[in-house]
């Protein structure tokens, strides 16, 4: 089953841009990752899913047209633009693997995004 | 509205049990399928396990973490899910939520608040 990497954390300024990264493992580079926000004290919020093609689907309800999604090789980038305070988060990136009695689901780590 | 609200958390002791259930509403329950995920204190999310729909004979998987100890149901016809913990242990300390699976994706589009568990003498 794929690992999925992010680092810990990201800072961006009140309304600048950042990009997250999750980085699948070796052997993946096909695979779809969803994006998940939780704000703190929350439950996740689905953001998008992503593949090398782009958004897969449509964006989580109320999700603003700041955030866009981006698949290259083993990684699938989230990118906000014009951050604003409600964006402080700890950003999820997860995948489904195999079918049938063999599913699984992976989580990477999580991304806090401080705002500055 | 769409909602997810999960009950039954609270502390218990290692080896113990709880189950706790997450009520559906403002959406077709039955015709999804439904997950349970965990949130250790500080940590990232982890999957637990998954129930199918009537569709697909309500079959269940699990992460390997609680295969064994912990048992997924459902009841379409009261918008229920239920996950049933035994053995419990003090890793399985967390926050548990449901999520609603989007039928044509996948995803985990619908998200409950969470109910805390705590496993501790």
């Amino acid at each position: 089953q794929p690992v999925l990497t992010q680092p810990p954390s990201a800072s961006a300024s009140l309304g600048a841009s950042v990009t997250l990264t999750c980085t699948l493992s070796s052997g993946y580079s096909n695979y779809q990752v969803d994006w998940y926000q939780q704000r703190p004290g929350k439950g996740p919020r689905f953001v998008m899913r992503v593949g090398t093609g782009g958004i897969v689907g449509s964006k989580g309800d109320g999700i603003p047209d700041r955030f866009s999604v981006l698949g290259s090789g083993l990684n699938r980038y989230l990118t906000i633009k014009n951050i604003q305070e409600e964006d402080e988060s700890d950003y999820h990136c997860g995948a489904d693997h195999g079918s049938g009695s063999n599913f699984v689901w992976v989580f990477g780590g999580g991304t806090k995004l401080t705002v500055l | 509205e769409v909602q997810l609200v999960e009950s039954g958390g609270g502390l218990v002791q290692p080896g113990g049990s709880l189950r706790l259930s997450c009520a559906a509403s403002g959406f077709t329950f039955s015709d999804h399928y439904m997950d349970w995920v965990r949130q250790a204190p500080g940590k990232g999310l982890e999957w637990v396990g998954r129930t199918r729909n009537k569709a697909n004979s309500y079959t269940t998987e699990y992460a390997a973490s609680v295969k064994g100890r912990f048992t997924i149901s459902r009841d379409d016809s009261k918008n229920s899910l239920y996950l049933q913990m035994n053995s419990l242990k003090t890793e399985d300390t967390a926050v548990y939520y449901c999520a609603r699976i989007y039928s044509s994706f996948g995803y985990m589009d619908v998200w409950g608040q969470g109910t805390t568990v705590t496993v501790s003498s």
